[in-house]
């Protein structure tokens, strides 16, 4: 079942700017995951941020949590042509026993432009 | 190096032809899982594995059976393959609890 929306689909920006990405779900939860994907690779962990937070940040990411509404939203800042992947928003859903059924999203489709 | 080890990384198959995908993780992961990946779907989960001997259907089971014997491994098996099964398929481990996942590198598998 697919828990996870990304938006938008598609993002292109320049060298240097900020890239940010949105991600809706529907049930309650534990965390919620960023991942990327660089064209047709394994899936890469970013970062978790838990249900009782609402802003995390590692290096240039900077992801929030906003529970009432159910969205998070991913903030890539400074982008570098390295960025450009696909990310990729899961959730795990409240169950008290961690990830064990994790839910992605179809994904955000960002190409940085050199 | 932490990883999770899948092959082959490529396959072509005919259909009924049964296969294995092996997956590997070398950092003492209890939970392992395995996910298809295909255009405008997204990734779906198969199968699950909480520890040894503990495996449980994700939401595309169908048509696909797993093991888990040993902590470290935990194989794909697709005894009659159908064309509908051609996908990329992903591994991935975590420590129980609240932890990112370790992806494989990907299989990318065609039945013909």
């Amino acid at each position: 079942s697919q828990q996870g929306e990304e938006d938008p689909q598609a993002l292109s920006i320049q060298e240097g700017e900020n890239a940010t990405m949105n991600c809706s779900y529907k049930t309650s939860i534990n965390n919620l995951q960023w991942y990327r994907q660089n064209s047709g690779r394994g899936l890469v962990h970013l970062i978790l941020i838990r249900s009782n937070e609402r802003e995390k940040h590692s290096g240039r990411l900077r992801v929030t949590l906003d529970t009432s509404k159910k969205s998070s939203s991913l903030l890539i800042t400074a982008s570098r042509a390295a960025d450009t992947a696909s990310y990729f928003c899961a959730t795990d859903p409240y169950s008290g026993a961690g990830s064990y059924q994790l839910t992605f999203g179809k994904g955000t489709k960002l190409s940085v432009i050199p | 190096e932490a990883q999770v080890t899948q092959n082959p990384r490529y396959l072509i198959t005919v259909t009924g032809k049964k296969l294995t995908v092996t997956c590997s993780q070398n950092m003492n992961h209890e939970y392992m899982s395995w996910y298809r990946q295909d255009p405008g779907l997204g990734l779906r989960q198969i199968y699950y594995s909480m520890n040894v001997e503990v495996t449980d259907k994700g939401d595309v089971p169908e048509g696909y059976k797993v093991s888990r014997k040993e902590k470290r491994n935990f194989p794909l098996i697709l005894e009659s393959p159908s064309p509908n099964q051609t996908s990329l398929y992903f591994c991935a481990s975590s420590p129980l609890g609240q932890y990112g996942y370790t992806f494989g590198s990907g299989t990318r598998l065609t039945v013909v």
